[in-house]
């Protein structure tokens, strides 16, 4: 069974531009989550999406967003970005509906911002 | 969810057993433990969890104390490819919801030759 993709692995943005990530789970979830990590915050919460909703949010500003397509995929934007954006940014799949929150995570995009 | 504590770093043998613990003494009733670890540059990846009885799978055993308050992970013979930083969660868990995992600062497992 595939693992959980993260599309592109490597990104290089300067300030002010925008940036869209791309994540398909595994097949059969339908639930996506998306993490930032950096050095100095770790991992955290930005937000998770199922059917196509928006379930649940972390305390990032408007700048974040994103999205669900119909087959799970995901996608999640940055529009205007800072230097302080630079960060592993991780998405994690699981079931929907279960009492468990088994999640499973891609390899991240690494994005750069300069 | 309730807080956890873990120590920042450990060492360990490789071929010996790796105990890892948490505390978690604000834990509710009806919060799980998640234990995750996170090899460098990867995404985390999921371990166990447990509620209350000890739990044990092909990578790692968990054992709660009877009264929640903590809780320890073993790897019973570690290898150099278990150096990793690895993450106690306590997390509300109920079906249907609350996809955000609360990650703290983890400890950082350094299994040596």
């Amino acid at each position: 069974k595939a693992g959980v993709t993260q599309t592109p692995r490597y990104l290089i943005k300067t300030r002010g531009q925008q940036v869209t990530l791309s994540c398909s789970p595994i097949s059969g979830h339908r639930s996506v989550s998306w993490y930032q990590q950096t050095p100095g915050q770790g991992l955290q919460f930005l937000f998770e999406y199922f059917s196509e909703t928006q379930r649940n949010k972390g305390n990032f500003p408007g700048r974040f967003s994103g999205r669900q397509f119909s087959n799970s995929r995901s996608e999640m934007n940055v529009s205007t970005l800072e230097l302080g954006d630079s960060a592993l940014y991780l998405c994690a799949s699981r079931f929907w509906g279960t009492p468990y929150n088994e999640q499973f995570f891609g390899p991240g995009t690494r994005l750069t911002v300069l | 969810d309730a807080k956890t504590t873990q120590p920042t770093s450990m060492d360990c043998a490789e071929g010996r057993a790796a105990n890892l613990p948490c505390n978690h003494s604000t834990i509710s009733g009806n919060e799980y433990v998640y234990w995750y670890r996170q090899i460098h540059s990867q995404g985390p990846q999921y371990i166990i969890h447990g509620l209350k009885n000890n739990e044990t799978n092909e990578m790692a055993s968990l054992i709660i104390t009877e009264d929640r308050k903590s809780s320890t992970l073993i790897l019973p013979h570690a290898t150099l490819r278990d150096t990793a930083v690895y993450y106690c969660i306590a997390h509300l868990t109920y079906g249907g919801s609350q996809g955000n995992l609360i990650f703290g600062k983890g400890t950082k497992l350094s299994v040596k030759p």
